[in-house]
C-alpha cells in the first residue's frame, strides 16, 4: 500500500520567515494530495490540495509544489504569523476506494514572535 | 457549513470493556472514515465505509469493528478494550473523491 513520510517532525522559524514541509510518497498511481492543518485541541481542517495534473498550486501565503517524478510534495509559508504555529498533515490518495488517504506523521510547526 | 460530530470528546473505560465510538455528519456524504491519530505516527485509518452496511478495511483493523445502519451515522466498536487503543480517534465525513471533513475528535483512555 501507500506509504507517506513527512520531514522535518518539529520545525521552529522566527515571524515573517518562510516555513517549509515536504512529503514523499511511495504509490506511482497516486493522484490527490491534501494538506491539513491542526491547531492545539482542535480538528484537522483542509488548507491546501493539489493533483497530479498541476505542479504547483498557490493560495495567498501558503503554496503547494508537486514533483511526480520525484514522488514529493511540498507545502510552503511565506511570511509566518504566530497563527500558524499548528501541526500539518500531508497526505496521499489514488482517488480510488472512497478516496482513501493516507497521512505523514505531521510537522509542529512553531512561529517565535 | 459541513457538520461532522462525534458523541464524546473524552472518554474513560476500563480493560476488557466494550466501548462504541459514534460519528453523525449531516451533508448527506457517502464516505465515512474512522482513524486514530498518535503523536509521531499521523493519522492512521482504521476502517472506512462507502455506503450504508457497507465497509472496508484500514491499515490498522485489528481489535475494531465499525456498523453504519444509516447514512449519516459510523460507529466504531471496541470489542473488549485493551490499553494500546488508548489514543485520539477521529471521524471523518467526504463526497466520493471529495474533501475529507473531520469531527473534533474522542479521547479515549482505556484503564
Amino acid at each position: 500500500g501507500e506509504n507517506v513520510e513527512q520531514h522535518p517532525s518539529t520545525l521552529s522559524v522566527q515571524e515573517g520567515d518562510s516555513a517549509v514541509i515536504k512529503c514523499t510518497y511511495s504509490d506511482s498511481a497516486s493522484n490527490y494530495f491534501p494538506w491539513y492543518k491542526q491547531e492545539l485541541g482542535k480538528r484537522p481542517q483542509l488548507i491546501i490540495d493539489i493533483r497530479s495534473n498541476v505542479g504547483e498550486k498557490k493560495d495567498q501565503r501558503i503554496a503547494v509544489t508537486l514533483n511526480k517524478t520525484a514522488k514529493h510534495f511540498s507545502l510552503h509559508i511565506t511570511e509566518t504569523q504566530p497563527e500558524d504555529s499548528a501541526v500539518y498533515f500531508c497526505a496521499a490518495s489514488t482517488g480510488n476506494a472512497g478516496n482513501m488517504l493516507t497521512f505523514g506523521g505531521g510537522t509542529r510547526l512553531m512561529v517565535k514572535p | 457549513d459541513v457538520k461532522v460530530t462525534q458523541s464524546s470528546r473524552y472518554l474513560v473505560k476500563r480493560t476488557g470493556e466494550k466501548v462504541f465510538l459514534e460519528c453523525v455528519q449531516d451533508m448527506d456524504h457517502e464516505n465515512m472514515f474512522w482513524y486514530r491519530q498518535d503523536p509521531g505516527l499521523g493519522l492512521r485509518l482504521i476502517y472506512f465505509s462507502y455506503d450504508v452496511k457497507m465497509k472496508e478495511k484500514g491499515d490498522i483493523p485489528e481489535g475494531y469493528s465499525v456498523s453504519r445502519e444509516k447514512k449519516e451515522r459510523f460507529s466504531l466498536i471496541l470489542e473488549s478494550a485493551s490499553t494500546n487503543q488508548t489514543s485520539m480517534y477521529l471521524c471523518a465525513s467526504s463526497w466520493k473523491g471529495g474533501t475529507q471533513y473531520f469531527g473534533p475528535g474522542t479521547r479515549l483512555l482505556v484503564l
